[in-house]
Formats: C-alpha cells, sequence, structure tokens
C-alpha cells in the first residue's frame, strides 16, 4: 500500500460545479499535509496548507479528518482555470525523517 | 516566487554523455529533494538530503548520482546518459522544520538521443 493514495481521476467537470478529492495517508503519525497544484508540463506549486481545524481560501477549501487518516479539497464555483493535477502532500514525523511524500495526483478538468 | 533555480530548462543530448543537471537555492533551506517525472505521471523521489554531506537514495531506483558540498546546491550526475533517462527533473527545497512547504525549480526537461 502506497504511503499517500488519491484518485487519480480524471474528474469532468462542468464550470460552475463543486468537486471534491481525497486523499488518504497511511502513518498515524503524520504532521503536516499541503494540496499542491501541477500545471501541465509545469513543477508543483502550494495550493494551500492544511490544518487541524481546516482552511479556507476563496474557493477552495481542505479538511483534516486524523481519524479516518485523510485529507480532502473542495472546490466550489469551478473555473476553467482550476484545470490541472492537484497533488496531495504528507511530511509522516521525525520517525520517517520529515520527508515530503507526495500522492500520485488528481486530474481535474473543467468543462465550458 | 521561490529562490530555487534549475539549469539547463532543456536539453538534448546523445546516448553515453556524462551529464549534470545543476540546482541552486537561496532560501538556506537544509532539505533537498530531486524528483522524476514523465508526462502525465506521478513524481519519483529520486534523491534527497538533509544538509551538507547528506544523501540518501529515494524510493525510485536512479542511475544518477548527487552531491552536496553546500547547503544551496545539490547537482545531480549521469555518468552515461541513455534514452531510458528521457523525463522532467525536478528540484526541491524545504526547511528542516516540521510544517513547511516545499519550493519547486522549473524542472530540467532531458532528452537523451
Amino acid at each position: 500500500r502506497k504511503e499517500v493514495e488519491q484518485d487519480p481521476g480524471p474528474f469532468n467537470v462542468p464550470e460552475g460545479a463543486t468537486v471534491a478529492f481525497n486523499c488518504t495517508y497511511s502513518n498515524s503519525a503524520s504532521q503536516s499535509f499541503f494540496w499542491y497544484r501541477q500545471d501541465c508540463r509545469k513543477e508543483p506549486k502550494l495550493l494551500m496548507s492544511v490544518y487541524s481545524s481546516g482552511n479556507e481560501d476563496g474557493r477552495f477549501t481542505a479538511q483534516l479528518n486524523r481519524a479516518s487518516q485523510y485529507i480532502s479539497l473542495l472546490i466550489r464555483d469551478s473555473k476553467l482555470s482550476d484545470s490541472a493535477t492537484y497533488l496531495c502532500v504528507v511530511i509522516p514525523g521525525w520517525s520517517a525523517g520529515n520527508m515530503l511524500t507526495f500522492g500520485g495526483g488528481t486530474r481535474l478538468m473543467v468543462k465550458p | 516566487e521561490a529562490d530555487i533555480y534549475q539549469t539547463p530548462r532543456y536539453l538534448v543530448i546523445g546516448t553515453g554523455k556524462k551529464i549534470t543537471l545543476e540546482c541552486s537555492q537561496t532560501m538556506g533551506h537544509d532539505k533537498m529533494y530531486w524528483y522524476q517525472q514523465d508526462p502525465g505521471m506521478e513524481l519519483h523521489l529520486i534523491h534527497y538530503s538533509y544538509g551538507v554531506n547528506s544523501t540518501e537514495k529515494g524510493d525510485l531506483s536512479s542511475e544518477s548520482t548527487v552531491s552536496r558540498i553546500r547547503t544551496e546546491h545539490f547537482p545531480l550526475t549521469l555518468e552515461s546518459a541513455r534514452p531510458s533517462h528521457t523525463s522532467q527533473y525536478l528540484c526541491a527545497s524545504s526547511e528542516t522544520g516540521g510544517n513547511t512547504e516545499a519550493f519547486f525549480g522549473q524542472g530540467t526537461r532531458l532528452t537523451v538521443v
């Protein structure tokens, strides 16, 4: 089993739709969580951190569920420009060297 | 904008050549990483470093080597390039603390012919 797992998609949604992705992680001691966005042929860039209390930034909301060991990303009112691959990133903690662990990414395609 | 730079951005090279991909960051980050990514595929960690004189192999077996003589510099070397090395190589860095994001360079797109 991979340490960080994501549904690869693609998720095809119309403009204006609400879409949600989940990401599960296997190490219960994981400390830090992030969502990155990667456009085609570009480098990943930080979208938002995921705090225990959740995090909201405009149309984007990230949540952490420690009991079930998953994080989620909700995108409201999807725009064409939201089309990208969304990467879940977990830092598993000092026992694993605090190394970044990436999920395989979820591809989102927003259609007109 | 992140202060992490990769050179060259694009490289086409013949089989058997030795190449070094450069990565430099000016943020003073201790941790640095090299990832390999084929188009449309996931990132694979091939090397990482906790700091000067520290290098480790990642999850994906790679014929490349790295060095970390200075904090800001983490070059990746292929002694003898092969067509199977054709890919995008992404360098990243982060602080040592737990809750810190990673910053990525723009990548080097390598083609071995």
